[in-house]
């Protein structure tokens, strides 16, 4: 079935430091992908989204390239803030009308 | 613009007591409707999943329900709490038909602890 699988956390960055927070995934077809992120005790919020191969979701200095040969979704951002600090989720829609998601990455950024 | 709601916000409940947690959604008709469960530290677990009033899918076994009263209102409910019922609990809405990717947006949740 549907998968998504991300790195292990949390991943711990002083501020400023190059993000990447890895995502791969298993599904038929071309699946639409996105990124949450979940700033403590809120609901999550989407980052961005990617709908076809080679299409680069961006939003407030993230980014992920939806990558069809490596069944791949990294997350991205050249230089982290505090402000960062959240978790994460990869997600895989596949017409369904449901999400299928992965585990959930931490990122602490520290001053 | 679309807004989502949930309350309550916090919610502290002994084992055993009866649960009601509301979500309502603004500026959209005919959403679809998602309830999640996230416990603490863990990924998302999805509930039910309803695409129109009376059109409700349980997704995991529970003592847990769902009812859709109206378009965009959405309950979770229990007869009888358990302590595993302790968690955070989020609803989304997506549009309807799926539109181009199926996008969901989440409320801010109610933290339920069952002691």
């Amino acid at each position: 079935g549907d998968s998504v699988t991300q790195m292990e956390g949390p991943v711990t960055l002083s501020e400023e430091a190059f993000l990447t927070i890895n995502c791969t995934y298993t599904a038929t077809g071309y699946p639409s992908l996105f990124w949450y992120v979940q700033y403590p005790g809120e609901g999550l919020q989407l980052l961005l989204k990617a709908t076809k191969a080679d299409d680069k979701g961006s939003n407030k200095g993230f980014e992920a390239t939806y990558r069809k040969e490596t069944t791949s979704f990294h997350l991205e951002k050249g230089s982290v803030q505090v402000s960062d600090s959240a978790v994460y989720f990869c997600a895989l829609s596949r017409n369904t009308g449901k999400l299928i998601f992965g585990q959930g990455t931490t990122l602490q950024v520290k001053p | 613009s679309q807004t989502i709601h949930q309350w309550p916000a916090t919610l502290v409940q002994p084992v055993g007591s009866p649960l009601s947690l509301e979500c309502t959604v603004e500026g959209t008709s005919n959403p679809n409707l998602y309830w999640y469960r996230q416990a603490a530290g863990r990924g998302l677990q999805l509930l039910f999943y309803s695409i129109g009033i009376d059109q409700i899918s349980s997704e995991v076994p529970q003592n847990l329900s769902a009812s859709r009263p109206q378009d965009r209102q959405f309950i979770l409910s229990s007869k009888k709490l358990l302590l595993s019922d302790s968690g955070f609990y989020l609803c989304a809405w997506s549009a309807g038909g799926g539109g181009s990717s199926y996008e969901q947006y989440f409320g801010p949740g109610t933290r339920l602890t069952v002691t």
